[in-house]
């Protein structure tokens, strides 16, 4: 069963016309990631929640933003994207990240939503 | 600042024969790391975590190793197999400031 779900998985957008990706997520887990992912390069984190704490990345750029309205649930809002945010965007849970847990920093990746901008 | 290097950035090797991927980072101030496999067009699988105080993690045909002194990390793959063809990335947080640094992965292709 997917535990991490992401929707859509493919979107299409056109140039500045606002666009949000959705994450679900069923492990109940307190922390929920947004990366981004362009061809061939590391994914990046763009920023994260640990329960409703909202943690922004420094260089994350203004045109990004989140909403998580419950544990399950997280949005990737792209204001006005441009052709180079054109990437996979990929969302990830951990139970938490205490440091002296064993299991607990293991994160579960969703399966993307991969984003084009016309 | 943090960096990961993962070197060789492709990889192709036959069949059945064992294998060794390399993650390498700078700054030893880490919690943990972690290996991932991602498959084309895919998200990431959690593969092996290591905390900063374990030296190898093993799972099935995989087992990775973790030196932090040295700033380095091994993916050992046995046995190797054409589904293992992905590619294979490591990741580390770091206790400085708690952030998850990625490589840009090795990209494995075994042939048949």
């Amino acid at each position: 069963d997917a535990m991490v779900i992401q929707n859509p998985r493919y979107q299409v957008t056109q140039f500045g016309k606002p666009v949000t990706l959705s994450c679900s997520q069923t492990l109940n887990h307190n922390v929920m990631y947004w990366y981004q992912q362009k061809s061939s390069q590391a994914p990046k984190l763009l920023f994260h929640y640990y329960d409703k704490d909202f943690n922004n990345e420094a260089d994350t750029p203004d045109n990004f933003q989140s909403r998580r309205p419950n544990t399950s649930f997280c949005f990737l809002d792209i204001r006005s994207p441009g052709l180079g945010d054109a990437a996979m965007y990929l969302c990830a849970t951990s139970r938490d990240y205490s440091a002296t847990g064993a299991s607990t920093d293991t994160q579960y990746f969703g399966p993307g939503t991969r984003l084009t901008v016309l | 600042k943090q960096e990961v290097t993962q070197i060789p950035a492709a990889l192709s090797v036959p069949e059945g024969e064992n294998l060794v991927l390399n993650c390498s980072f700078t700054d030893s101030a880490i919690y943990n790391l972690q290996w991932f496999r991602q498959d084309p067009g895919k998200g990431l699988t959690s593969l092996l975590l290591i905390q900063s105080s374990q030296r190898e993690q093993t799972s099935g045909r995989l087992n990775a190793s973790l030196d932090k002194s040295s700033g380095r990390s091994t993916l050992y793959i046995a046995a190797s197999q054409p589904g293992d063809s992905a590619t294979y990335l490591c990741a580390v947080r770091t206790n400085r400031d708690d952030k998850i640094i990625f490589g840009k992965g090795t990209r494995l292709h075994i042939l048949p």
